[in-house]
């Protein structure tokens, strides 16, 4: 029972590039969301997908897009990095959605777009 | 609109001694509250929860943590430090109402000084 994978742990970008974070869960879990963490402002939530075949935005959704593969993955897109992207993301999954369910998360993809 | 504020953004405790992490929140509602330890490199690990009931929440690793609802906080506290308590802490909140997300503070540092 791996819990929730991400890859690839690390990457660094060009800006202009484009790239797919990679999340899957083995826990049979309905929801899954997208976070960035950047020093002083805590975890935002840039995407989630209530249940399968669903998405959608957080708080902060501008230049990133996201698939809901099926309900084991979840992956988010960079279409075109900018510095501004540079940053840490975690996925998560919880059982329920909403944000009143425990949710689980990966150990995280540190991204520099430079 | 909901919201966390943990008003410190650095805690330092002797080892043994009584430690608190305080949290204030905001939401239509009632609150679901949450606390997540994040050790270095790591991502976001699930402390202890208040949804409903007895406002003294009992967690991992012998935490726990008292929901005030006049005073809108869920501080986080342990009788007594152990070294390996040193991380960053976040409080998060969501509620039945409103947006369906859950929102997390900007993070405490916890050290424990041997």
């Amino acid at each position: 029972n791996a819990g929730v994978t991400q890859t690839p742990k690390f990457q660094v970008l060009k800006t202009g590039q484009s790239m797919t974070l990679q999340c899957a869960q083995d826990m049979n879990h309905n929801s899954m969301y997208w976070y960035r963490q950047d020093p002083g402002m805590g975890l935002r939530l840039i995407y989630y997908s209530a249940s399968e075949g669903t998405t959608d935005k957080g708080e902060v959704p501008n230049g990133y897009n996201v698939s809901r593969l099926n309900k084991r993955e979840f992956s988010l897109r960079l279409e075109s990095a900018a510095p501004s992207q540079t940053s840490v993301y975690f996925c998560a999954s919880s059982e329920v959605g909403g944000g009143i369910d425990t949710q689980y998360f990966g150990p995280g993809t540190r991204l520099t777009v430079l | 609109a909901q919201s966390v504020a943990q008003p410190e953004d650095q805690v330092n405790v002797a080892e043994g001694n009584p430690l608190t992490v305080k949290c204030t929140y905001s939401v239509s509602g009632n609150p679901y509250l949450f606390w997540y330890v994040q050790y270095p490199n790591r991502g976001l690990q699930f402390l202890l929860k208040y949804i409903t009931g007895d406002n003294l929440v009992k967690g991992s690793y012998g935490f726990e943590a008292e929901f005030n609802k006049s005073q809108t906080s869920f501080h986080l506290k342990k009788p007594s430090a152990l070294v390996s308590d040193s991380a960053l802490y976040f409080c998060a909140v969501s509620a039945l109402t409103g947006a369906n997300n859950l929102f997390f503070g900007t993070g405490t540092r916890l050290t424990v000084i041997p």
